[in-house]
């Protein structure tokens, strides 16, 4: 059973537009998201994170929006360039699993390619 | 600054055959985890080490797979009579706390043929 979800496989956008990717989760226990962002052949680069007491951060160019009654956050990207086209992954964590808020659980990840 | 390290790269071995792979974490991470990704799919946890001990390998798959970070610092996950489906990638990754963000290494291929 998939408890993180991003059901895009892929997208695809124009450059200096805005790019959002979706992310679901059916564990109600997770209370922490990262996205993270993966280039070929390289390992997931931490972009940001949110925290349950949150319904949004900002980081520069990139937001995440979390709605915690539908268990679905957001990541956009305004404005997207080409050197943001890579996987991302979403992925949660939580402090009240006891004893394995370490764990990070990924989704299946996005492609996103922006088109100059 | 050096980040999270992993050797080797690319592994290509025959089935049945043993595999040592290393990870080096961030100077100064006390927690440090190992992820497998198979093609298609996000990273699975495996092994959570605080310090020099394992706290979780709830994620190791059989008792083919065993890891060790004898001095806290390096750590190897060794995969014994490997199997075809052990062919993923396998990443490292480290933190400076278990709640702290986790620092991922660039990963090892591993193909079992």
């Amino acid at each position: 059973d998939q408890q993180v979800k991003q059901n895009s496989p892929s997208l695809s956008v124009q450059e200096g537009r805005i790019s959002i990717l979706n992310c679901d989760y059916t564990n109600s226990m997770f209370d922490y998201f990262l996205w993270y962002k993966k280039y070929p052949a390289e390992g997931p680069t931490f972009l940001i994170s949110i925290s349950s007491i949150k319904d949004k951060n900002e980081d520069g160019r990139f937001t995440v929006f979390l709605n915690k009654s539908a268990k679905h956050l957001s990541l956009h990207i305004v404005p997207s360039q080409p050197g943001d086209s890579a996987v991302y992954f979403c992925a949660a964590s939580g402090l009240k699993l006891r004893g394995s808020n370490y764990k990070l659980t990924f989704g299946k990840g996005t492609l996103l390619t922006v088109n100059p | 600054g050096a980040g999270v390290s992993q050797t080797p790269s690319n592994k290509v071995t025959e089935k049945g055959k043993y595999v040592e792979l290393r990870c080096d974490p961030i100077s100064g991470h006390t927690a440090l985890y190992w992820y497998r990704q198979s093609l298609g799919q996000g990273p699975e946890f495996l092994i959570y080490f605080q310090g020099t001990g394992a706290a979780d390998d709830s994620g190791l798959p059989n008792d083919r797979f065993f890891a060790v970070r004898p001095e806290g610092s390096v750590s190897t996950l060794k995969i014994q009579r490997t199997e075809r489906g052990d062919s993923a990638v396998y990443l490292c990754a480290s933190s400076f706390g278990k709640k702290e963000t986790q620092y991922f290494g660039p990963g090892t291929r591993l193909l079992v043929l």
